[in-house]
């Protein structure tokens, strides 16, 4: 099976605070994503990567970014934490080529 | 611009009632379509991938089925245990060349017993 893990389910930061989001997939996949989840806006795709040290802007990149340095992690970055960022934070991974990607358990992220 | 849209936005259903989730979707060159469902405070979980009008998959009381402008997951004699979000995402085309997925918002189905 397939597994997705992400450093955290619950985090509370402080606004201005610099965040790291991780994600770690055990398949060798090539495709990594970022997504955030809000009430009512649905999943919204912040960064992905289809290659080590490669990464691509999504839907709302802007207050974010992304490393990835190895093939099985990838990481997100808050810069300076705001309020708005108050979230639910889903990273996936994917093969290239048959597409599903596969998600990991979420982090709830709130910023105060 | 690429969209998925998904009906109703919230379905209540008496244990055994059967019934259809609808996606619509206007993409450019459909390369996959995805359902995915979602319960509280989890990670969407993978169920169906379908790639051609008329492709059918099947898995314990859901069945997706594919035309060329919309998706339908039935639930045969729903049980509570399949209260959840059901998403749906088509995979299209990004700038540059590579793709992503656009996802739908979601009909969020309770199955009362």
């Amino acid at each position: 099976d397939v597994k997705v893990t992400q450093s955290s389910r619950y985090l509370v930061k402080r606004t201005g605070e610099k965040v790291f989001l991780e994600c770690v997939q055990d398949m060798d996949h090539e495709n990594m994503f970022w997504y955030r989840q809000d009430p009512g806006l649905g999943l919204r795709l912040i960064y992905f990567s289809y290659d080590v040290k490669m990464k691509e802007k999504g839907d709302i990149p802007e207050g974010y970014s992304v490393s990835r340095e190895k093939k099985e992690r990838f990481s997100l970055i808050l810069e300076s934490a705001s309020t708005n960022q108050t979230s639910m934070y889903l990273c996936a991974s994917g093969a290239g080529g048959a597409y599903e990607q596969y998600f990991g358990p979420g982090t709830r992220l709130t910023v105060t | 611009e690429d969209q998925v849209t998904q009906s109703p936005e919230a379905l209540r259903l008496q244990e055994g009632e059967s019934s259809s989730l609808n996606c619509s979707y206007t993409v450019s060159g459909l390369r996959g379509l995805f359902w995915y469902r979602q319960d509280p405070g989890k990670g969407p979980e993978f169920l169906f991938t379908l790639y051609s009008a008329g492709e059918e998959k099947e898995k314990e009381r859901l069945k997706a089925t594919l035309t060329k402008k919309e998706s339908f997951l039935h639930i045969t004699a729903p049980k509570p245990e399949d209260s959840a979000t059901y998403l749906c995402a088509v995979q299209a085309l990004w700038g540059g060349g590579s793709e992503k997925l656009v996802f739908g918002k979601g009909t969020k189905l309770t199955v009362n017993p």
